[in-house]
């Protein structure tokens, strides 16, 4: 079985700084796939970035980084320079790389940015 | 269009009716997932389609019928529902490689925001 745990209900930020938002799992599978979905308040789920767990370095993409820690099994989401639009519900997921095909996702995290 | 797109996008229905919720996907994609997200709980996975087969079923009620006439286009079956029923239905589609091995990436569409009365 598979667990995401996001401990940050809320969190708070002011533009242009950085925010880190955390996401530990559990999971048997030695391979898998760990991914972070954004979702404002119209309710669209959208993918922002990806890492696999034999993946060596970090997944960037753009202002979105993944602190991915194997051992620890935890994969923070960090946003650089925040800004107004990226107040959203920020969701951790992840999936084996075989078998089962369903995401299992996390609680998730209210991030609001404050000019 | 482009993406994943949902209709209705919203959806106010009675415990004796039928409904269904329309997602069409344009990205080329060979699998199609219902979520459903109520308020308070993580997104819990309905159905999976690979190739317009179902291969997944997360326990779902019967009053839930999903159909995949093709790889474009799935469809969620409402009938004889419960308010508890009321939540986000979110779409959504994704390239699953053939060997079972893979990213697998999983793009949603905006959702069915449905309310039972």
């Amino acid at each position: 079985a598979q667990k995401i745990t996001q401990t940050q209900p809320g969190m708070f930020v002011q533009e242009k700084e950085a925010v880190t938002l955390d996401c530990t799992y559990d999971t048997s599978d030695q391979s898998y796939g760990l991914f972070w979905y954004k979702q404002p308040s119209s309710g669209e789920m959208i993918f922002l970035i990806y890492q696999g767990s034999y993946d060596e370095q970090n997944a960037t993409e753009g202002r979105y980084s993944l602190n991915f820690q194997k051992a620890r099994k935890s994969a923070n989401l960090v946003i650089s320079a925040s800004q107004l639009g990226d107040s959203a519900m920020y969701f951790c997921a992840m999936r084996p790389h075989t078998g089962r095909r369903a995401l299992t996702f996390g609680s998730g995290t209210r991030l609001q940015v404050q000019p | 269009e482009t993406g994943v797109t949902q209709t209705p996008r919203h959806l106010v229905m009675g415990m004796t009716n039928k409904k269904s919720l329309k997602c069409e996907q344009h990205l080329g994609h060979n699998a199609m997932y219902w979520y459903k997200q109520s308020a308070k709980k993580p997104l819990e996975l309905m159905f999976v389609y690979s190739l317009e087969e179902r291969v997944e079923n997360n326990s779902v009620p019967s009053r839930f019928s999903p159909e995949c006439p093709n790889s474009s286009h799935l469809f969620l079956h409402l009938h004889t529902l419960q308010p508890e029923d009321s939540a986000l239905y979110l779409c959504a589609s994704s390239q699953a490689p053939l060997t079972g091995y893979g990213t697998d990436t999983q793009y949603f569409g905006p959702g069915t925001r449905l309310t039972v009365l």
